[in-house]
């Protein structure tokens, strides 16, 4: 199975900074999508197909990548941004998740 | 508008079986898939299988053959998870999710707590 790594593990950010969020397969995908996860509650889908936002998703939010290397950018952090992001492929079965990225606010 | 339900938390003893549900509204039940997922506190997601709404047509991750079975009831368009032999490994929330084409997750359930304990 095709393994995802996330980096980094944990992360915070100020209001305003620029954040960006990777992920690396093990072998190379067509697409990646990301998630968001607060605590208690369920993943949202937030990216799919690499770079398109989900419905809801603020514009300051992107995504960019290709084969083994993908990333996930937020323009300027805002407080609301603050929480667990998984990226995950489906390319392959079976699908498989990074480990996640937890952004918090600094 | 799309919403899929899953049953309440369930607390089981080792060894016993469980069945999760997850009913779903809004949208055609019978031409997606369904995915169940695990997540055990603090730690990562797992894929356990997805299943079609159309004709039950299933498809399990390697390491959850034997530990889930799926399936499906058209008319109600309800998925079920059947989880058997529990012991404490299994203690995690479980999703139910639809599978949207291209790979994606696109909605979720709100997830249920399955705690194994004598």
């Amino acid at each position: 199975e095709i393994v995802l790594t996330q980096s980094p593990t944990t992360m915070a950010a100020s209001p305003g900074e620029k954040v960006t969020l990777t992920c690396r397969a093990s072998s190379s995908v067509s697409y990646m999508h990301w998630y968001q996860q607060r605590s208690g509650a369920s993943p949202k889908l937030w990216i799919y197909e690499t770079s398109k936002l989900a419905s809801g998703v603020p514009n300051r939010f992107s995504g960019s990548g290709s084969g083994t290397s993908y990333s996930l950018t937020i323009n300027s952090m805002e407080t609301e941004d603050a929480a667990t992001y998984y990226c995950q492929q489906g390319s392959s079965y079976p699908p498989t998740f990074g480990a996640g990225t937890k952004l918090e606010l600094k | 508008e799309v919403q899929l339900q899953q049953s309440g938390a369930e607390l089981v003893k080792p060894g016993a079986s469980v069945k999760l549900s997850c009913k779903t509204s809004g949208y055609t039940f019978s031409n997606y898939y369904m995915s169940w997922l695990k997540q055990m506190p603090g730690q990562n997601i797992e894929w356990i299988g997805n299943i079609y709404g159309g004709n039950g047509g299933t498809g399990y991750n390697q390491k959850f053959k034997g530990k889930a079975t799926l399936t499906v009831d058209k008319s109600s368009s309800t998925a079920y998870m059947d989880l058997s032999s529990l012991t404490s490994e299994d203690s995690a929330v479980y999703f139910c999710a639809r599978h949207y084409y291209s790979g994606s997750l696109d909605y979720w359930g709100q997830g249920v707590m399955v705690t194994v304990s004598s």
